[in-house]
């Protein structure tokens, strides 16, 4: 079974720029979930998308969306980029939702650099 | 915002011993707590999930055991090998009044590294 891919895996940006990054579930899984990982926040939850709706977001500003579509694949957009949104972005899958029994399989993570 | 803690921040452990280490986080609003390993240059790498106080979990030389009511979780790793330095991070689930799940927190993580 393919694991989980993110795309694009690394991305220079200038600041005010947009972006959207995809990521593509492990084949079944229905929960795709976003996270930043930054040095000096560790990694931190953005949102929870499943079955198409976000179900959880975290404490990010409203500069940062996403969505999911109905084959389960997600993107994540971030507007008016600033320099302090350069991380590493790292996406999630699971059968189901990550409050019950179910594992997270992560994908490699888009390196994201604003400058 | 949740406090989720992980101690120690860092530890070196020698080739052959035990170690573990602690994730602590709000005893009120529990839904479920992960753990995960993240060695450098990969994905972070699904331990465990828990979601009863008083779970145990266990896979291979690796340990986990749950207390909600006083709000931590300890990971044991028992007779050390290089290949368990990584990074051990826990991600706290906070459950929503009325049900489902409300946000997940992770802590800082434990890094560990394994001294041949």
């Amino acid at each position: 079974k393919a694991g989980v891919t993110q795309t694009p895996r690394y991305l220079i940006k200038t600041r005010g720029q947009q972006v959207t990054l995809s990521c593509s579930p492990i084949s079944g899984h229905r929960s795709v979930s976003w996270y930043q990982q930054t040095p000096g926040q560790g990694l931190q939850f953005l949102f929870e998308y499943f079955s198409e709706t976000q179900r959880n977001k975290g404490n990010f500003p409203g500069r940062f969306s996403g969505r999911q579509f109905s084959n389960s694949r997600s993107e994540m957009n971030v507007s008016t980029l600033e320099l302090g949104d350069s991380a590493l972005y790292l996406c999630a899958s699971s059968p189901g939702r990550w409050g019950t029994a179910y594992e997270q399989y992560f994908g490699p993570g888009t390196r994201l650099t604003v400058t | 915002i949740l406090n989720v803690e992980q101690s120690p921040q860092s530890l070196h452990v020698q080739e052959g011993d035990s170690t573990n280490f602690t994730c602590s986080f709000p005893s009120s609003n529990f839904y479920a707590l992960h753990w995960y390993r993240w060695e450098t240059a990969k994905s972070p790498e699904a331990l465990f999930v828990m979601t009863l106080n008083g779970d145990e979990k266990k896979k291979g030389r690796i340990s986990a055991t749950l207390n909600t009511k006083e709000g931590y979780s300890y990971l044991y790793i028992k007779g050390s090998q290089p290949e368990d330095s990584a990074t051990y991070l826990c991600a706290f689930i906070g459950g929503r009044g009325g049900g489902g799940a409300d946000g997940l927190t992770f802590g800082k993580g434990t890094h560990l590294i394994i001294q041949p």
